[in-house]
């Protein structure tokens, strides 16, 4: 079963406007928390990544909320542009036995109108 | 620093045949994930290799199967092929020693079985 929900499934938004995805997890042994962005025809590319010792993230545009306790995160990308057009994956890992496999949730399709 | 090759990028298979996908990692990666991807099931951890040894396994039939070669290349092989089958395989590289589990994804190899 999906052990990161993911939502919504696709979203549009004007230029300039601010994109919202949320995800939200069950496995409190979860402790990373990665965001990937995928364009048509290639694969996922690591975006910005969090640990639940902090709440909020931040790399120029793309900002990771983390609520520990709601056990929720969220991307938001600000002044959103037509070239942040593509699909968002969040996903979650956390160490077994020393290895680490990555949980995806399904997805956001993201389409900002010019 | 190159990033990660994945060949064939395209592949047209029959019903039942078997089918070998190559992935060659970041320099320096040691680890090498492959996850299926396709529009009803998201992205889909199959298993992941570090040190020419299988470290990680999805849930997915013994028709799936990998390895990893002292220069840290991987295959990995479908046999029995299944209408089903048919995604795009994903192949991503790490150091994965410790911490965080930074995965660099390649282009993928687009799966289509008829």
């Amino acid at each position: 079963q999906q052990q990161v929900k993911q939502s919504p499934q696709s979203l549009i938004v004007q230029k300039g406007g601010i994109s919202i995805i949320n995800c939200a997890y069950e496995n409190t042994a979860f402790d990373y928390f990665p965001w990937y962005q995928q364009f048509p025809g290639k694969g996922p590319a690591l975006l910005i990544a969090i640990r639940p010792d902090v709440s909020e993230k931040k790399e120029g545009r793309f900002t990771i909320s983390f609520n520990k306790s709601a056990k929720q995160f969220s991307l938001h990308i600000m002044d959103s542009q037509p070239g942040d057009s593509a699909t968002y994956f969040c996903a979650a890992s956390y160490p077994l036995s020393n290895d680490y496999k990555l949980s995806f949730g399904a997805g956001t399709t993201v389409t900002v109108r010019a | 620093k190159a990033g990660v090759t994945q060949t064939p990028r395209y592949l047209i298979k029959t019903r039942g045949q078997q089918v070998t996908l190559s992935c060659s990692p970041i320099s320096g990666h040691r680890s090498v994930s492959w996850y299926q991807q396709t529009p009803g099931q998201g992205l889909q951890f199959l298993f992941e290799y570090f040190s020419e040894t299988q470290r990680n396994k999805g849930n997915f039939p013994g028709r799936f199967s990998g390895r990893q070669f002292s220069n840290s290349r991987s295959e990995m092989n479908v046999s029995t092929l299944e209408l089903g089958d048919s995604a795009l395989y994903l192949c991503a590289s790490s150091y994965r020693d410790r911490g965080p589990n930074e995965q660099y994804f390649g282009p993928g190899t687009r799966l289509t079985v008829t």
